[in-house]
């Protein structure tokens, strides 16, 4: 099975500022016969199902703010929020869709500073 | 805009049995693979079955194959898990989750259903 570290596990930054999250996959997910990362984004909120944020590793998903952004390829993935809002506290996942089973990252909180 | 509904849970004995449905409303689903990702309680996502968009393709996890039987009615908008030999470990909420139009990522869940599996 493909397994999904993330880094840090918890992070708290003042609003405004810059939070950013690391992915790493034990399988390469970019396919070569289309040039795509099999690597998504969710964003889950207390007492909420996840969001999804991003897809192809770096493609924003249809009504996510632009402050939200991913990047990387292979097996090394960001998660960026440019300036954080108050609204963005809540748990963050990567995600493989590569291949079964789509496994999941641990998550990493995000809160405010 | 599509809407996903669950419903089925509740409390049940281990060994025992339990039907998830999930409801899609909004749009057709017929065109998707969908999907059943559970959470336990504080835990993270769990990933646990796919069904293609014409149920000829299903894959499952590991710790519940033989166990869960994932299906579909295209005809109804409905998706189906069928959970049998109930353990204390798959105490979750169980999410429905589409599989999305332009990638395989999932686009759209459910609110989720709880399982509780305790005697």
């Amino acid at each position: 099975d493909i397994v999904m570290t993330q880094s840090p596990d918890f992070l708290a930054v003042s609003l405004g500022e810059r939070a950013t999250i690391n992915c790493r996959s034990t399988h390469n997910l970019l396919y070569s016969s289309n040039n795509k990362n099999y690597l998504a984004w969710y964003q889950q909120k207390p007492g909420q199902p996840p969001k999804l944020l991003i897809y192809w590793a770096s493609t924003r998903e249809s009504g996510v703010p632009d402050r939200f952004s991913g990047s990387g390829s292979g097996t090394d993935f960001t998660l960026t929020i440019s300036s954080l809002q108050a609204e963005d506290v809540a748990v963050y996942y990567c995600q493989q869709y590569y291949r079964s089973p789509f496994t999941f990252g641990p998550g990493t909180k995000v809160d405010v500073k | 805009q599509v809407h996903l509904v669950e419903s089925g849970g509740g409390v049940v004995q281990p060994g025992r049995s339990l039907r998830l449905s999930c409801a899609a409303s909004g749009v057709t689903f017929r065109s998707n693979a969908m999907h059943w990702v559970r959470q336990a309680p504080g835990k993270g996502l769990e990933w646990v079955t796919l069904i293609s968009f014409d149920g000829t393709t299903k894959k499952y996890l590991d710790s519940v194959k033989g166990r869960f039987t994932i299906s579909r009615d295209n005809s109804k908008n409905t998706l189906f898990l069928q959970m049998d030999s109930l353990r204390a470990e798959d105490t979750a909420v169980y999410y429905c989750a589409r599989g999305g139009d332009t990638s395989d990522a999932f686009d759209t869940w459910g609110r989720g259903t709880l399982v509780t599996v305790s005697s």
